[in-house]
C-alpha cells in the first residue's frame, strides 16, 4: 500500500521564525519529492531525494530552505527566517512508477506566515 | 524544457452535460502526461496517465483523455458531469525517463451546476 503522512497539517508562524515540516511514507520508496503550492496555482517542484541523496533543487529553494532524508525513509523540510511569501501548501510526493514518473501525493502542510 | 498550458482557468457545466478541460503541452522528449484532481481541502489524486501506450486513456470516475501528438494536446473529457466532479483539475507533464519532477499546469476549476 502507498500512503504518506505529513505533519503538521497546519502551521501558523510569525515572520522571521523557523519552521520544520515532516513527511513520513508508510512503506519504502526510492524517490521522495517536495512541492509548493500557492493559492490559485499548481504545485511547483522544490527538491527531490533518491534514498538519502538530494539529487535536484529548484531555483525556488532559496538558501533559507533546507531538506533532509537522513535514512532514506522520512524527510524534513526546514524554512529559516520565514517570510510572508513562504505562505503556501507544502506537498510531499512519492514515486509509484519509476518508468513513467507517476507520483503519489501526501495531504500537505499548510503554512501561514503572519 | 517541459511546460503545460491549461487553456481555461474556470469551466462551468450543468449536471449531466459533457465536460471538456483543455490542456496543451510542450516537451522536447516523448512525454508522460497526467491529469490530477484536487477536491477542496483534499490531497491531489491521480485521474489518469498517458505513457506512450494507447492514445485514448481511461481514468477513474468516467474521465478519459486523448493524447494528440500533432496538436500537442491532452484534453480531459467526461460524457456526463456529476456534482461530485466539482474540483480543481491539473494537467501535468513529465519527461519519460522518470528522473525529473512533474511540471503542473495552473489548474482549471470545474463548477457543476444543478
Amino acid at each position: 500500500d502507498t500512503g504518506v503522512s505529513q505533519n503538521p497539517r497546519h502551521k501558523i508562524t510569525k515572520r522571521g521564525q523557523n519552521v520544520t515540516f515532516r513527511c513520513d511514507p508508510i512503506s519504502e520508496h526510492n524517490r521522495l519529492y517536495w512541492y509548493r503550492q500557492t493559492l490559485g496555482q499548481g504545485p511547483e517542484f522544490l527538491t527531490y531525494f533518491q534514498n538519502e541523496a538530494q539529487l535536484e533543487k529548484s531555483r525556488l529553494l532559496s538558501d533559507r530552505f533546507s531538506a533532509e532524508r537522513p535514512k532514506g525513509s522520512f524527510s524534513t523540510l526546514e524554512i529559516q527566517r520565514t517570510e510572508q511569501g513562504d505562505s503556501a501548501m507544502y506537498l510531499c510526493a512519492l514515486d509509484l512508477d519509476f518508468l513513467d514518473n507517476e507520483q503519489f501525493f501526501g495531504p500537505g502542510t499548510r503554512l501561514t506566515v503572519l | 524544457a517541459q511546460s503545460v498550458t491549461q487553456l481555461d482557468s474556470h469551466v462551468s457545466v450543468s449536471e449531466g452535460t459533457p465536460v471538456l478541460l483543455r490542456c496543451n503541452y510542450s516537451s522536447s522528449y516523448s512525454p508522460s502526461l497526467f491529469w490530477y484532481v484536487q477536491h477542496p481541502n483534499k490531497g491531489l489524486q491521480l485521474l489518469l496517465k498517458y505513457t506512450s501506450a494507447a492514445t485514448l486513456v481511461k481514468g477513474i470516475n468516467g474521465f478519459e483523455a486523448e493524447f494528440k501528438k500533432s496538436e500537442t494536446s491532452f484534453h480531459l473529457t467526461k460524457p456526463s458531469a456529476h456534482m461530485s466532479d466539482a474540483a480543481e483539475y491539473f494537467c501535468v507533464v513529465s519527461v519519460d525517463s522518470g528522473n525529473t519532477p512533474l511540471v503542473f499546469g495552473k489548474g482549471t476549476r470545474l463548477s457543476v451546476i444543478a
